[in-house]
This record gives C-alpha cells, sequence and structure tokens, in this order.
C-alpha cells in the first residue's frame, strides 16, 4: 500500500540551528515527492518537489531535500533555522490511485529564540 | 492575483443542520479537491473532481456532498449525516500537467454547536 510515514511528530530547536525532518515513503513506482509548510490556521505553501533528475533539490525559504531511493526517504534540511520557519510541515507522495497524493501526518516545529 | 479561495474562514453550525463551504479557483485548474484535517492526523481526502461534472469519494466521504457544475467552483456540503464535523477543512486544485503539485487555499474552520 501506498503511504507516507513522518516519524517526529514535534521538533523543537534553537535558532540558527540546523534541521532536518524526515520522510519515509512507501510506493510502487518512481514517486513524485513533495513538501509543504502550514502556518497555524492557513493553507498549505509548496517548499519543494522532486519528480526527477537531481536528487538534491532546492526550494524556497531556503529549504533542501534529499531523494534516497535505497531508503525510500526524502527528508528536508535548513542550514540554519529562524524564527519564521515555526510551522508544520507535511510530506506527500503521488500520484496516488486516481491522481491523488498521500500525505503524512505532519511534524511540527517549534523554534526558540 | 491567480489563487484559491474559500469562505467562510470560520463557520459555526448547530446539529442537524447542512452546510455548505465554498472554493473558488481563478488558475484555470482541472483537477480540485477537497481534505479535512484534524490535529495529529494530517490531512485526508474528502472528494476530488478531475473535470467539470464529474467527482469521486476520497478516504472519509461519508456524510460530504460535492458538485461540479464550473470548472472555477467545488462546493462542499457537509450534512447533518457527518457524525463529527468540527475540523479545518481545505480545498485544493491542480493543473492537468502530470506530477503537478496542488495548490492549497487558505481553509475553513467548522465548528458545531
Amino acid at each position: 500500500a501506498q503511504s507516507v510515514t513522518q516519524p517526529d511528530i514535534h521538533i523543537t530547536v534553537s535558532e540558527g540551528a540546523s534541521l532536518e525532518l524526515r520522510c519515509n515513503y512507501s510506493y510502487g513506482a518512481t514517486p513524485y515527492l513533495f513538501w509543504y509548510v502550514q502556518s497555524p490556521g492557513q493553507g498549505l505553501q509548496l517548499l519543494l518537489k522532486y519528480f526527477s533528475g537531481d536528487t538534491l533539490v532546492q526550494g524556497i525559504k531556503g529549504f533542501e531535500a534529499e531523494f534516497k531511493r535505497s531508503q525510500s526517504s526524502f527528508n528536508l534540511r535548513k542550514p540554519s533555522v529562524h524564527w519564521s520557519d515555526a510551522a508544520e510541515y507535511f510530506c506527500a507522495v503521488g500520484p496516488g490511485d486516481t491522481d491523488k497524493l498521500i500525505f503524512g501526518t505532519g511534524t511540527r516545529l517549534q523554534v526558540f529564540p | 492575483d491567480g489563487g484559491i479561495t474559500q469562505s467562510p474562514k470560520y463557520l459555526f453550525r448547530k446539529e442537524g443542520q447542512n452546510v455548505t463551504l465554498s472554493c473558488e479557483q481563478n488558475l484555470n485548474h482541472d483537477a480540485m479537491y477537497w481534505y479535512r484535517q484534524d490535529p495529529g492526523q494530517g490531512l485526508r481526502l474528502i472528494y476530488y473532481s478531475q473535470i467539470v461534472n464529474d467527482f469521486q469519494k476520497g478516504d472519509i466521504a461519508e456524510g460530504y456532498s460535492v458538485s461540479r457544475e464550473k470548472k472555477e467552483s467545488f462546493p462542499l456540503t457537509v450534512t447533518s449525516a457527518q457524525k463529527n464535523p468540527t475540523a479545518f477543512y481545505l480545498c485544493a486544485s491542480r493543473s492537468d500537467s502530470w506530477g503537478n503539485e496542488q495548490f492549497f487555499g487558505p481553509g475553513t474552520r467548522l465548528t458545531v454547536l
């Protein structure tokens, strides 16, 4: 079955520290992978996506993610976190059956000054 | 500016009442989606539509209904049959290009009193 796992429900980091959010997927074919960010009470904004090619992809707001097929992972990274990065982050894989996206349960990031 | 609008932002309803959530997009996208978001459960797909006058049930369609009479609009009705309707509802759309990401609206928070 197709699925996405985000093992960390809640992560806390200090401002300026590096960040890595984990995402593992189960998918029968070459996946399309996405990371979205959601501020409280808001919709989701796309950070980056991977379809093919270079396995290290750059996104907005200084984020990057690396696709590792052997590990079925697509971890999100940022070298130096800013207080404004505090939000919830969702990993998604697609296309699912008939064009659907499958979302992980999210990781809530808290940033301390 | 192109985008997705959802209205209202906050909605209160009494038990036993039907209520309709609005979703409009001016991105000229073919596919539209409705998700429900509950704390700790990520996004769950309610209904989706890949073309006008056609829609399919998602993973949690019971107690909900939709219509797709226009490309721009995909309203969601939460009926009295939905046992636990209090949640955050997100609408999304996607262009016809294969693998493209979904764009999300700002969401509607529905509270049943």
